[in-house]
């Protein structure tokens, strides 16, 4: 239903790395810069940690970098702890629909 | 750091038009470095971008929403406001309001959920 595709859920322990994956096409990813956001609650504000593919806002930490190839982009955290409990989502510009796009929100368990 | 909070019913009738506020504090809504913009999350949905409006008004709304929604920015308030008119259940959802940079969005504010229905 998003217009960009995420894993519903993944998981690792506490000290591991974890990758996840942002599908889309070429009317967005491929030709776009792409976002990422952490969201703890439902209730709570989304905190933008990657923005223009690869970059960081400032404090947000070095565990957490993205890439982008194609028509995809992955976000990866390594350190694993259990604060990074959470709901990830990634967003891009999307040049055909001439607005931004989401997907669907990946949750992340640290077992 | 910006900060931004969202207000307003937290209950629409159908038919009727829903009314948000976002209060920034932290800087300025003048500043021409930054749109100011709504996104919603329907329950059990993913995000979808609503709009955004610079301080002097030059807004962008996403086509699928665009006939019934208006963003605008009250600088003497330093707030800015969503409407959505004839409202249906489908526009049940929690609604964000954020700062967008380019076209990013970059702070958001906690979100405030409005329910449709009568």
């Amino acid at each position: 239903q998003s217009v960009l595709t995420q894993p519903p859920s993944v998981s690792a322990a506490p000290g591991q790395k974890v990758t996840i994956s942002c599908s889309g096409s070429t009317s967005n990813i491929g030709n776009n810069y792409v976002s990422w956001y952490q969201r703890h609650l439902p209730g709570t504000a989304p905190k933008l940690l990657i923005y223009d593919n690869n970059k960081r806002p400032s404090g947000i930490p070095d565990r957490f970098s993205g890439s982008k190839s194609g028509t995809s982009a992955t976000l990866g955290i390594t350190g694993l702890q259990t604060g990074d409990e959470a709901d990830y989502y990634c967003g891009t510009w999307d040049s055909s629909l001439s607005a931004v796009v989401f997907g669907g929100g990946t949750k992340l368990t640290v077992l | 750091q910006l900060h931004l909070q969202e207000s307003g019913p937290g209950l629409v009738e159908p038919s009727e038009t829903l009314s948000l506020t976002c209060t920034v504090s932290g800087g300025s809504i003048s500043s021409r470095n930054y749109f100011w913009g709504w996104i919603r999350q329907p329950p059990g949905k993913g995000l979808q971008w609503i709009g955004s409006s610079s301080y002097s008004g030059n807004t962008h709304y996403n086509p699928s929403l665009k006939s019934r929604v208006t963003i605008s920015v009250d600088t003497s308030k330093n707030q800015f406001s969503l409407k959505v008119t004839s409202v249906t259940a489908a526009d049940t959802a929690l609604y964000y309001c954020a700062t967008i940079k380019v076209v990013t969005p970059a702070s958001w504010g906690q979100g405030t959920l409005v329910i449709v229905a009568s």
